[in-house]
């Protein structure tokens, strides 16, 4: 089965400061790499998808990078803000149509 | 306006009672999922419908199974719950072919 390892499993950082999230996989297969956000007790929001034509995505202060000789894509989110704090979950598709998640990262923005 | 709508959002049920969670879409979308959801944990996916098509992953307990009368429906049936099975489940839609997921807000899932 596929293997995602999804790092650091928890983070902290300053308010304004920058937080980096790294996803690495196994499947050489997969071609969609979407990132979710998840408030506790919420349901998990898409906020930026990267497919394997693209080495590099930008949404306003949310970023995507994939690396897909590597096999690794990370999520960079810039001047950060007290209302990012969430866990956030790596995501690539295996097969038709499913998800396999990682195992998640909870950001803390620290006013 | 939800796209995606479960209901009931917390469910309790007792040890062995069969026990129903449904879902609904007003997306259209081809594709129906259904995930379970452990506290601190990531979204674990049990099954999916492609139109009438479904799918079960392999690690799938026989205790849960899924109907999908239509298009806009979808029903997460668990025959004899355990203690073990508590916990959030998700159901979310798309697209086919590498589609964002559109997650509704779970049923919260409580054993007896």
């Amino acid at each position: 089965g596929e293997n995602v390892e999804q790092h650091p499993s928890t983070l902290s950082v300053q308010e304004g400061d920058s937080a980096v999230i790294k996803c690495t996989y196994s499947d050489s297969a997969s071609n969609y790499f979407p990132w979710y956000k998840q408030e506790l007790g919420k349901r998990p929001q898409l906020i930026i998808d990267i497919r394997s034509n693209v080495g590099e995505k930008k949404d306003q202060r949310i970023a995507v990078t994939l690396n897909k000789t590597a096999k690794h894509f990370s999520l960079h989110i810039t001047e950060t803000q007290p209302e990012d704090s969430a866990v956030y979950f790596c995501a690539l598709e295996t097969g038709a149509n499913n998800l396999f998640f990682g195992t998640g990262t909870r950001l803390t923005v620290i006013p | 306006d939800a796209m995606v709508i479960q209901n009931p959002r917390y469910q309790v049920t007792q040890f062995g009672k069969p026990v129903t969670l449904s879902c609904s879409q007003t997306l259209n979308h081809n594709v129906m999922y259904w995930y379970q959801q452990k506290s601190s944990q990531a979204p674990k996916l049990l099954f999916h419908y492609y139109d009438k098509d479904f799918n079960n992953e392999a690690d799938t307990p026989d205790n849960f199974q899924s109907r999908r009368p239509n298009t806009s429906f979808c029903f997460l049936d668990i025959r004899s719950p355990g203690l073990g099975d508590a916990a959030m489940y998700l159901c979310a839609t798309s697209r086919a072919g590498s589609q964002p997921q559109h997650f509704g807000d779970g049923t919260r899932l409580s054993i007896l």
